[in-house]
């Protein structure tokens, strides 16, 4: 069965400080992972996307990087803000014409001032 | 990136009445659309992958003659929610793929079932 796990669940640091976020999966084979940032009470923005040959990418104070062999993924913060106070979910897609996409259950994070 | 739009933003009803969430794509044709459910601190939850011109298909669980899921258009998918119970209340969101296998989220919907 695929799955996706982040780590940690949830997660509280103050403003100004990094952090590291984490996703391991076991979706076989593999596409693509995305990183989304969701804020309370509304839909996911897309942060970044890698496909299979990316080790990492960078979306302003938000990098993301893939190891395709150890199926490990994580989302650094730096110079964190009160705005990223929010949920951050690791999602992993499959090839093919079907594309049900595997989404992790989120990292939320609280930045406190 | 894509633009997905969702109508109405949120919604307040009665038990027992049926409720029409619609979800466009502004920007580009999407042949697929999503629709998930998100209860409040849990994980979005799959409940339809809407095609273009055939039948939606369900995840294991969801009722399809609850949740009635019409894409009549390339730009253009909806909900219903029929006969509404408070247990229904959720965070109703759906999405879009590219050809590229990016997706894109709409705002969501907040329906609240009294």
């Amino acid at each position: 069965k695929n799955q996706v796990e982040q780590s940690p669940q949830s997660l509280i640091i103050l403003e100004g400080k990094n952090c590291t976020l984490q996703c391991n999966y076991t979706v076989s084979p593999f596409s693509n992972l995305r990183w989304y940032k969701q804020d309370t009470g509304r839909g996911p923005v897309s942060l970044t996307i890698m496909t299979f040959s990316e080790n990492t990418k960078s979306n302003g104070r938000y990098t993301a990087t893939l190891d395709a062999d150890t199926k490990q993924s994580s989302l650094h913060i730096t110079a964190s803000q009160l705005s990223d106070s929010a949920s951050y979910i690791c999602v992993v897609s499959a090839p093919g014409g079907s594309y049900i996409p595997t989404f992790g259950r989120g990292t939320s994070l609280i930045v406190h001032p | 990136g894509a633009v997905v739009s969702q109508h109405p933003s949120w919604v307040i009803c009665k038990s027992g009445t049926s409720v029409k969430i619609e979800c466009r794509s502004l920007d580009f044709q999407a042949t697929t659309m999503f629709w998930y459910r998100q209860f409040p601190k849990q994980s979005l939850m799959l409940m339809a992958t809407s095609n273009e011109g055939s039948k939606a298909t369900y995840e294991q669980g969801v009722e399809k003659d609850k949740f009635l899921i019409n894409h009549a258009s390339l730009t253009l998918s909806t909900l219903t929610v029929t006969s509404a119970h408070p247990e229904d209340s959720s965070f109703y969101i759906c999405s879009e793929t590219t050809s590229y296998n990016e997706q894109f989220f709409g705002p969501g919907t907040r329906l609240t079932v009294l």
